[in-house]
């Protein structure tokens, strides 16, 4: 089955705690991203990574790292979360076109305390 | 910077009734997806639009694309309780090297039995 797999899919953590968000995909996309999405603001995108050792900023990446070491994984990485990083979390795939699906996964809701 | 304006932004009606949301922007989009969003998931793909005047049908579904490729509208007809959902567009990129996708906010359905 064709699918995004994020996980944890809750994660209460204290500010400055280091935490990764692992996303792995099992459709062989070169593009992923990671989005957050907040009430009244929608989907922001946070990074984008077009094929393995490729990635770069998206919209909202202040406070997050990421890496592509190999192409099905996609980790987020808050190295010193802070409460405004509370929010609910999606990484998505596609093949990398205009036209083409993405698929997301089921999400991880973050709080950050 | 492309921005996508859905509305309305929250709709609740009766099941049977009809409904219309509307996804609007100054800018020209390359194709135009539509996602539905069920709570504690991630979006899913309904469908995609890619040529100016397109009208697409998913069973009670009827989407379409502007001429211009500006906008787009979903029309549901005899709305279900299962059509509950945040409902979102999203438009391609028109170019360059980062295939994101623009989202709408989004348009919270409630459709009460």
């Amino acid at each position: 089955e064709a699918q995004v797999t994020q996980n944890p899919r809750y994660l209460i953590t204290v500010t400055g705690k280091k935490l990764t968000v692992t996303c792995s995909q099992n459709m062989n996309h070169e593009y992923m991203s990671w989005y957050r999405q907040d009430p009244g603001l929608g989907l922001r995108q946070i990074y984008y990574s077009m094929n393995v050792e490729v990635t770069d900023k998206g919209d909202v990446p202040e406070g997050y790292k990421v890496s592509r070491k190999e192409k099905r994984n996609f980790p987020l990485i808050l190295e010193s979360p802070s409460p405004n990083q509370t929010s609910l979390y999606f990484c998505a795939s596609s093949r990398g076109s205009s036209r083409t699906e993405a698929f997301f996964g089921q999400g991880t809701r973050l709080t950050v305390v | 910077t492309q921005l996508l304006e859905q509305s309305p932004q929250f709709l609740s009606i009766q099941e049977g009734e009809n409904l219309t949301v509307y996804c609007n922007s100054s800018s020209v989009f390359s194709s135009l997806q539509w996602y539905r969003q069920e709570p504690g998931e991630g979006p899913v793909l309904l469908v995609t639009v890619v040529t100016g005047g397109e009208v697409k049908k998913l069973k009670r579904l009827t989407f379409q694309f502007g001429d211009a490729r500006k906008d787009s509208s979903l029309h549901i007809t005899a709305a279900q309780t299962g059509d509950t959902g945040l409902y979102l567009c999203a438009g391609g990129p028109s170019g360059g090297s980062n295939y994101k996708l623009t989202f709408g906010k989004g348009t919270l359905l409630t459709v009460n039995p």
